[in-house]
């Protein structure tokens, strides 16, 4: 079975300053790992994700996030933050190469940008 | 494409009252689920279906049921709503692929009530 934590239930910033959600997984099995984004009363959307190959994945928006398996560990990052960057992240595993798998999310970021 | 659509997107019920959530999705995604979000606690799967015709349960399915009867809808039904069922309610979906899902595609979401 997998399980994901996330560290920080909110993290406050200040606009133009770097940002680092921290995300850890527990698996006994390959992964798949997933960072999803809910802005404010709207539904998850998928932000990035790992699947195979480079363990740095980026989002379209400047986001970017490496997998670390020695630390089982799936941070997000992002170098300078904008307003509209605030919302919710979810990281969010499931085991590779397995039928009906389902995907676990851990319990939630709150990002908030000051200005 | 619509993507993943849900109906209602917002419901006031009484405690003991039944209702029915509609999820459409015109991806033609083999896999589709039902979670809710509660503060603090992320998503958490309530049932599942790995295709038209089978249901699974996931980690809260209590108090819930679902059937999957056409291969773009799945219904979740509550029978006798109680307070403990306030929440948000995602659906979501995706398809298979090497024998294993990948990311999930969700509804703007239900917000439900019961009082």
């Amino acid at each position: 079975a997998q399980s994901v934590t996330q560290l920080d239930s909110q993290v406050p910033v200040f606009e133009e300053a770097p940002v680092e959600l921290r995300c850890n997984y527990s698996s006994s099995v390959s992964v798949y790992l997933f960072w999803y984004v809910q802005y404010p009363n709207q539904g998850l959307q998928l932000l990035l994700k790992y699947l195979s190959g480079s363990t740095l994945v980026k989002s379209i928006n400047g986001f970017e996030a490496e997998f670390n398996k020695s630390q089982t560990s799936f941070h997000l990052r992002k170098p300078s933050v904008h307003i509209s960057d605030t919302a919710e992240y979810f990281c969010a595993v499931s085991s590779a190469y397995s039928s009906a798998s389902k995907i676990i999310f851990g319990s939630g970021t709150r990002l908030s940008i000051r200005p | 494409n619509a993507g993943v659509t849900q109906t209602p997107k917002f419901r006031v019920l009484k405690t003991g009252q039944s209702m029915t959530l509609l999820c459409a999705q015109d991806m033609n995604h083999e896999y589709m689920y039902w979670y809710r979000q509660d503060p603090g606690m992320g998503l958490r799967l309530i049932h599942y279906s790995v295709g038209e015709g089978t249901t699974a349960k996931g980690e809260v399915p209590d108090g819930y049921n679902v059937s999957r009867l056409k291969k773009q809808n799945f219904l979740l039904g509550l029978e006798s709503a109680a307070p403990s069922q306030t929440s948000v309610y995602f659906c979501a979906s995706n398809y298979r692929y090497r024998g294993s899902s990948y990311e999930q595609y969700f509804g703007p979401g239900t917000r439900l009530t019961v009082t």
